[in-house]
């Protein structure tokens, strides 16, 4: 049984462009969510998403960020323009359903680089 | 605000000692607990979780106290070995959540020596 699956594994972009990061997640999730993190810092919750709607975006800058949840395939995180601070780790994971306390499984992260 | 750039606090045990590792948290309305461990370039990988209305929970080789008095969470790894190696994260969900996001802390970096 797959867990929850991210790609690219590391991206580099240069300033201005944009950058699109997918997250599978586990067979049997409907249940999505990213978080960023920074080298030596905890994970920050960004985006959580249900298929086909956002349910909580309070982490997630207002301007340049976007996720969807498509009823077909991955989730994607969209960074519109990057700067050299989008530089972190984003990590998805999943969860099967919608009680609190149903454990949330992460992917790998991709590690984004903004030159 | 938030701590950027600062080091992780770190610590350091001979192997087959037992570990503690902990965690402070400030909100009083979070009712469950996760403790995630981190190994280089991976993502978070779950160890324990545990409900307000418990104190103590084990695992293989785990435990996690809970003391809701002082806010504080401590995890406790038996026998500890090189593979035990990595950042360790508490993260918390607050009973307001409208969703599921969990709130991490900062991490505590353990390391193992042979």
């Amino acid at each position: 049984n797959a867990g929850v699956m991210q790609n690219p594994r590391h991206l580099v972009r240069r300033r201005g462009q944009e950058a699109r990061l997918r997250c599978s997640p586990m067979k049997g999730h409907s249940h999505v969510y990213w978080y960023r993190q920074l080298p030596e810092e905890g994970l920050k919750f960004m985006v959580y998403l249900q298929k086909e709607n956002i349910i909580d975006e309070s982490g997630m800058p207002k301007e340049r960020f976007s996720a969807e949840f498509p009823k077909e395939g991955p989730s994607i995180l969209r960074i519109q323009q990057v700067v050299r601070g989008d530089s972190a780790a984003y990590f998805c994971a999943s969860s099967p359903g919608t009680s609190r306390t149903d454990t949330q499984y992460f992917g790998p992260g991709t590690r984004l680089t903004v030159l | 605000g938030e701590s950027v750039g600062l080091h992780l606090p770190t610590l350091s045990v001979q192997e087959g000692d037992n570990s503690i590792i902990n965690c402070a948290y400030s909100n009083s309305a979070s009712d469950y607990f996760i403790w995630y461990k981190q190994e280089s370039g991976k993502g978070p990988q779950f160890i324990i979780d545990i409900r307000s209305n418990m104190d103590k929970r084990q695992g293989q080789r785990v435990t996690v106290l809970l003391n809701k008095t002082v806010k504080h969470l401590s995890l406790q790894i038996a026998a500890t070995q090189p593979g035990d190696s990595a950042v360790y994260f508490c993260a918390e969900n607050p009973q307001y959540n409208a969703g599921n996001m969990l709130t991490f802390g900062g991490g505590t970096r353990l390391m193992v020596k042979p």
